[in-house]
């Protein structure tokens, strides 16, 4: 149980273009889903919080108009990457927690974004 | 400092060794997690401790509240268990995980 699948797994795109990364939990409901960006050989950072239906909550540092997050129902969470930029490549994780408590979190593979 | 500290950084053993990775914290949390990354780049959580210690399979890991530390340990290590492994806590006051520098393990056959 608690499996939280990510769509794509990788993906190139060319600079200046959009790409949205999904998130969903297979089975279970996730009230709060997390975004992570993690650089090569170093640790994660977590980018924003989203509760469904509800706006998210992005950390210091990361702007909101650029990373857009849906968290529109309780098994589906988006992170939109705006205009990229090849400083935008990175590894992007979800977690998700549900009706266990936000103690427990689930993670995603993970998605590959390279920006050429 | 940070608020969560792994040693070692990097560990190599041969396969069958025991392996010890430590973690302490300076601030009060509600859980601590510990979660393997392979090569790939998937992470896998291993353990949410609050007290204790938990046992799955070869892997153990123990939590000591009061002295704000915690270890995973890996028995009779085999080269499929080669990964990073990170500690990560979630603060008693909030629901976002703080995340250890992790500890890059390599085991050899």
């Amino acid at each position: 149980g608690a499996v939280v699948s990510q769509h794509p797994s990788w993906v190139i795109c060319k600079s200046g273009t959009s790409v949205k990364i999904e998130c969903r939990s297979l089975d279970f409901q996730a009230t709060t889903m997390f975004w992570y960006r993690q650089f090569p050989k170093q640790s994660l950072m977590l980018m924003a919080t989203s509760n469904e239906g509800s706006k998210a909550t992005y950390e210091q540092g990361v702007e909101k108009d650029k990373f857009l997050i849906n968290h529109a129902s309780l098994t589906l969470s988006t992170l939109t990457v705006t205009s990229a930029h090849p400083e935008d490549s990175s590894f992007y994780i979800c977690s998700a927690s549900g009706a266990t408590g936000f103690r427990e979190q689930y993670f995603g593979p993970g998605t590959r974004l390279t920006v050429t | 400092k940070n608020e969560v500290e792994q040693s070692p950084q990097n560990l190599t053993a041969q396969e069958g060794e025991f392996i010890t990775i430590n973690c302490s914290y300076s601030v009060g949390i509600s859980a601590l997690h510990w979660l393997q990354q392979h090569p790939g780049g998937g992470i896998v959580s291993l353990f949410m401790l609050s007290s204790g210690k938990k046992k799955h399979g070869r892997l153990i890991a123990t939590i000591n509240i009061q002295e704000k530390h915690s270890s995973l340990h890996i028995t009779a290590s085999h080269p499929r268990d080669s990964a990073v492994y990170i500690c990560a806590v979630i603060k008693a006051a909030g629901n976002k995980l703080t995340f250890g520098g992790g500890t890059r393990v390599l085991v050899k056959p």
